[in-house]
C-alpha cells in the first residue's frame, strides 16, 4: 500500500535558522514527490515538486527539498525562516502509472518559527 | 493561472437541509476533480474523483448518496452534502486537474481556498 510519513506532528524553530520538515514515503515505482502548504481555513498552497532530475528541488518562498531514493525521503527544507513561514505543510506523493491522479497526503507537520 | 475557486467559503445550515458547494477551474480546464474533507488539525481525506461527463468514483466509506457530486462541465464541479447533520460539519476542499497535454502543468492538481461548512 502507498503511503507517506510525517513524523513530526510540529516543528519549532527561531527566526533566521534553518528548517527541516521530514518527509518519508512508500510506494511502488518511482513517484511525483510534493510539499503543500497551508495557512488557517485556507486551501493548499503548491510549494513544489519532484519530478525526475536533479534530487535538489527549488520552489516558493525560498523553499527547497531533497529527494534521496535510497532512503525514500523527500525533506522540506529552508536555510533561514521567517515568522511568515508558520502553517501547515503536507508531503505528498503521486504513483506515475496510477491513472487516477490521485495523491496521497502526509498527516502533515505545523511549522512555527518563532521571533 | 491555474487558479480553482469555491463557492461558498462558508455556510451555515440547520440540520436535515442538503448544501451544495461549488468548485471551479477559472483559467484552465478541468476534466477531473477531486473532492477532499479535512477535520481539525488533521491531512486531507480523499471522499472522491470527479470525472466531467461521468460518474464519481467514491473512496471507501464515503457514501455516495450522502455527498452528491456533479461534473457537468470542464471547468464545474459541485458537491451537494445532502441531509446535513452536525458530524457533517467539516473544512471541504476541492483540487482541479489541469488536462491541457503538453502544458506546463498538466496533471498537476491546483487546489480551491477551501469550504468550511458548520451545521447545527
Amino acid at each position: 500500500a502507498q503511503s507517506v510519513a510525517q513524523p513530526e506532528d510540529q516543528v519549532n524553530v527561531a527566526e533566521g535558522n534553518p528548517l527541516t520538515v521530514k518527509c518519508t514515503y512508500s510506494v511502488s515505482g518511482n513517484p511525483y514527490l510534493f510539499w503543500y502548504v497551508q495557512y488557517p481555513n485556507r486551501g493548499l498552497q503548491f510549494l513544489l515538486k519532484y519530478i525526475t532530475g536533479d534530487n535538489l528541488v527549488k520552489g516558493s518562498y525560498g523553499f527547497e527539498a531533497e529527494f534521496n531514493k535510497s532512503q525514500t525521503s523527500f525533506h522540506l527544507k529552508k536555510p533561514s525562516a521567517l515568522v511568515s513561514d508558520s502553517a501547515l505543510y503536507f508531503c505528498a506523493v503521486r504513483d506515475r502509472v496510477d491513472s487516477s491522479y490521485k495523491l496521497i497526503f502526509g498527516s502533515g507537520t505545523r511549522l512555527l518559527v518563532r521571533p | 493561472g491555474a487558479v480553482v475557486s469555491q463557492h461558498p467559503s462558508r455556510v451555515i445550515c440547520k440540520s436535515g437541509t442538503s448544501v451544495k458547494i461549488e468548485c471551479r477551474s477559472l483559467d484552465f480546464q478541468a476534466t477531473t476533480m477531486f473532492w477532499y474533507r479535512q477535520f481539525p488539525k488533521q491531512s486531507l481525506m480523499l471522499m472522491a474523483t470527479s470525472n466531467e461527463g461521468s460518474k464519481a468514483t467514491y473512496e471507501q466509506g464515503v457514501e455516495k448518496d450522502k455527498f452528491l457530486i456533479n461534473h457537468a462541465s470542464l471547468t464545474l464541479s459541485t458537491l451537494t452534502v445532502t441531509s446535513a447533520h452536525p458530524e457533517d460539519s467539516s473544512f471541504y476542499i476541492c483540487s482541479a486537474r489541469d488536462a491541457l497535454a503538453g502544458g506546463p502543468s498538466y496533471n498537476e492538481q491546483f487546489f480551491g481556498p477551501g469550504t468550511r461548512l458548520t451545521v447545527l
